[in-house]
């Protein structure tokens, strides 16, 4: 269980478009999800952590206003990168958040997509 | 903020030699530390967690608070270890863990 998928896997886009990627947790639900990017050879940089029913925040240094997430449901967030410029080219990791009875106890685990690549022209 | 810093952008040994992976953090409270790996091709996992103390595919780490450090180790490499390892930090806030933050990754590469 606790498998995450992302839509698109990879999208190529003109500058000045805007571009969608769900994020979905397929066998659990999820009032959390997190969203990070990841630039060539550079570590996965949060970039904002997704509420079900709430707004997203930010980390320092993103904009809310180029990258809209929206989590309508217990099952998929959406982030939207809009007026996307050539800068905006990464690989975007989604993950999800599940509690996990293991037995030494009972923790939360973040389960990862497989990513969106992303190339704006 | 918290930071976590692994020294080694990549690391070879032979197969059947130990391994030891630096990761070394630094936050004022009390995070709780992972290790994730990403095989070729294939998404982020979670290979262990300092709280739960498992062995996971023969891989260890220890948290050293007085150290700042949480390194990973295998006493013994295997071809298949071959993989990128992220070492990274989570908080507790009101609503549970924050996002992780990781470290820039070390490339582990077994040598048959």
């Amino acid at each position: 269980g606790a498998v995450v998928s992302q839509h698109p896997s990879w999208v190529i886009c003109k500058s000045g478009t805007s571009v969608k990627i769900e994020c979905r947790s397929l066998d659990f639900q999820a009032t959390t999800m997190f969203w990070y990017r990841q630039f060539p050879k550079q570590s996965l940089m949060l970039m904002a952590t997704s509420n079900e029913g709430s707004k997203a925040t930010y980390e320092q240094g993103v904009e809310k206003d180029k990258f809209l997430i929206n989590h309508a449901s217990l099952t998929l967030s959406t982030l939207t990168v809009t007026s996307a410029h050539p800068e905006d080219s990464s690989f975007y990791i989604c993950s999800a958040r599940r509690w996990d009875r293991e037995r030494e106890g009972r923790w939360e685990t973040q389960y990862f997509g497989p990513g969106t690549r992303l190339l704006v022209l | 903020a918290q930071r976590v810093t692994q020294p080694e952008k990549l690391l070879s040994v032979f197969k059947g030699a130990p391994v030891e992976l630096k990761c070394n953090y630094s936050y004022s409270g009390s995070p709780e530390l992972f290790w994730y790996v990403q095989y070729s091709r294939q998404r982020l996992q979670l290979l262990l967690r300092h709280i739960s103390r498992e062995s996971i595919k023969g891989f260890t780490a220890d948290l050293n608070k007085g150290e700042t450090s949480f390194h990973l180790k295998k006493p013994f490499a295997q071809e298949e270890d071959s993989a990128m390892y992220y070492c990274a930090l989570t908080v507790y806030s009101g609503g549970g863990a924050d996002g992780l933050t990781f470290g820039k990754g070390t490339h582990l590469i077994i040598q048959p």
